[in-house]
């Protein structure tokens, strides 16, 4: 199994501003993802980082509005950016130590005002 | 990645069993079938993992039949604190995790 932090738990940000959140993981992993859920809806991936490359992002998302960098085997940060009230979202990261398994991270839950 | 489906809302009781039925009648040769539980406010948790016939833990069951075209998650014994929504999903090593809509599990006293 793996442990994540997440960092902030929550926020509040106003329409323009950006948002930044961490996730620590315990141990060295190679994949990390970023997953949006809405609220009341189910989860949604909106990347794949890799150490040392760029992040694969799905359909709908890309890197100018949710920036990702992956320093190191384990850590990433998400930016959500130009933020609009339609980002509101809880934001969680997650690790596939073993490819069919993955281990969630507790979410950041963002409010754009 | 398999096409799965799964009832969107259960109903039970403190005490009882539940049985979570999910279909993927596309399921590949490779693929394993896993669910997660979510809870209000917290990422998915996994719960179990399976290929064929019977797996369990000490939190579930997962029953897969000889065809695997389907699953079926069992709790046993609900509490209250079961009350999350449940995801099956169905995938090899080489696809990416994308979640469906999972079944909201509402336990009543």
């Amino acid at each position: 199994s793996a442990v994540i932090s997440q960092k902030p738990s929550r926020d509040i940000c106003q329409r323009g501003t950006s948002l930044t959140i961490q996730c620590q993981v315990d141990s060295q992993v190679t994949m990390m993802f970023w997953y949006r859920q809405q609220p009341g809806q189910s989860l949604t991936l909106i990347a794949t980082a890799n150490q040392g490359s760029e992040a694969t992002y799905e359909s709908g998302f890309v890197i100018d509005k949710f920036p990702i960098s992956r320093p190191n085997l384990t850590f990433s940060t998400l930016t959500v950016s130009n933020l609009s009230p339609e980002d509101s979202s809880i934001y969680l990261c997650s690790v596939a130590p073993h490819q069919e398994t993955q281990y969630f991270g507790p979410g950041t839950r963002l409010l754009v005002l | 990645l398999a096409k799965t489906t799964q009832p969107i809302s259960m109903d039970s009781y403190e005490g009882q069993e539940v049985n979570i039925t999910c279909s993927h009648n596309n399921i590949a040769t490779n693929d394993y079938i896993t669910w997660y539980q979510q809870f209000p406010s917290q990422g998915p948790r996994f719960i179990i993992q399976g290929y064929k016939t019977k797996v369990t833990n000490e939190v579930a069951s997962l029953f897969i039949p000889a065809d695997r075209k389907s699953s079926t998650l069992s709790l046993p014994r609900v509490s209250l604190s079961d009350t999350a929504v449940y995801y099956c999903l169905v995938l090899n090593r080489d696809d990416k995790i994308i979640f469906g809509k999972g079944t909201r599990l509402h336990i009543l006293p």
